[in-house]
């Protein structure tokens, strides 16, 4: 069945650095969803993206879905403490949605 | 708008007992998910619902998950006889049309003991 690989699982940055997760689909997808979970949160939707090549900006974070639509990532510049959380990926396949194991941001103290 | 309300936010039960999760969802939702979430993974769907008939329930371990939403609207999860690995949290989700964005409820904190 369709897999979705998420990476990094874990990526530690120094408040004001880049931060980039991606998801790689080995199948074309038809869209791709974007979702932040805060720690002892629940997952809140940021995105999805439909289109070949499209790139979408919500303030600090620019999301990309890949002109063969097997891959996408999330970068989020200059990253602050209401950054941290795990960001998941989630693609439509064969009637479900299927999710990505998620990328932890943590910001060094 | 109202979000997607859950309750309890909380649950300590003891292994072989039952225990019963209420998620009413976003007026006007007719996908319904629930999601079993592990500390540290993603979610795992457990049920999807268009409506009151069941989309997708091949995660759904049926000898002890059962799930229902009768009249379409909100919906019952409930485990019985419940499993120390049934510790997790338990996730409800609607969309207004299915497989798009989807909207979460706190969720369930269910830990078996």
């Amino acid at each position: 069945g369709q897999q979705v690989m998420q990476i990094p699982q874990y990526q530690h940055v120094q408040e004001g650095e880049d931060f980039t997760t991606y998801c790689n689909s080995s199948t074309t997808l038809s869209n791709i969803q974007w979702y932040k979970q805060r720690p002892g949160g629940h997952p809140v939707f940021l995105i999805q993206l439909v289109k070949s090549g499209e790139v979408k900006k919500q303030k600090r974070l620019t999301f990309q879905f890949g002109e063969a639509k097997k891959n996408s990532s999330l970068h989020i510049t200059a990253t602050q403490t209401t950054d941290v959380g795990t960001y998941f990926c989630a693609v439509d396949s064969n009637y479900q949605l299927i999710w990505g194991a998620g990328t932890k941001l943590i910001i060094k103290p | 708008e109202a979000g997607v309300a859950q309750s309890p936010r909380y649950k300590i039960i003891e292994k072989r007992q039952s225990v019963a999760f209420w998620c009413n969802p976003i007026s006007g939702h007719a996908t319904l998910y629930w999601y079993q979430q592990i500390l540290g993974q993603g979610p795992k769907l457990l049920i999807q619902f268009q409506n009151n008939g069941v989309v997708d329930d091949s995660q759904l371990p049926k000898d002890r998950f059962s799930a229902e939403r009768l009249k379409g609207v909100d919906s019952t999860l409930k485990i019985q006889p419940a499993k120390l690995e049934d510790s997790a949290v338990y996730l409800c989700a609607s969309s207004l049309v299915e497989r798009r964005a989807a909207f979460f409820g706190q969720g369930t904190r269910l830990t078996v003991v």
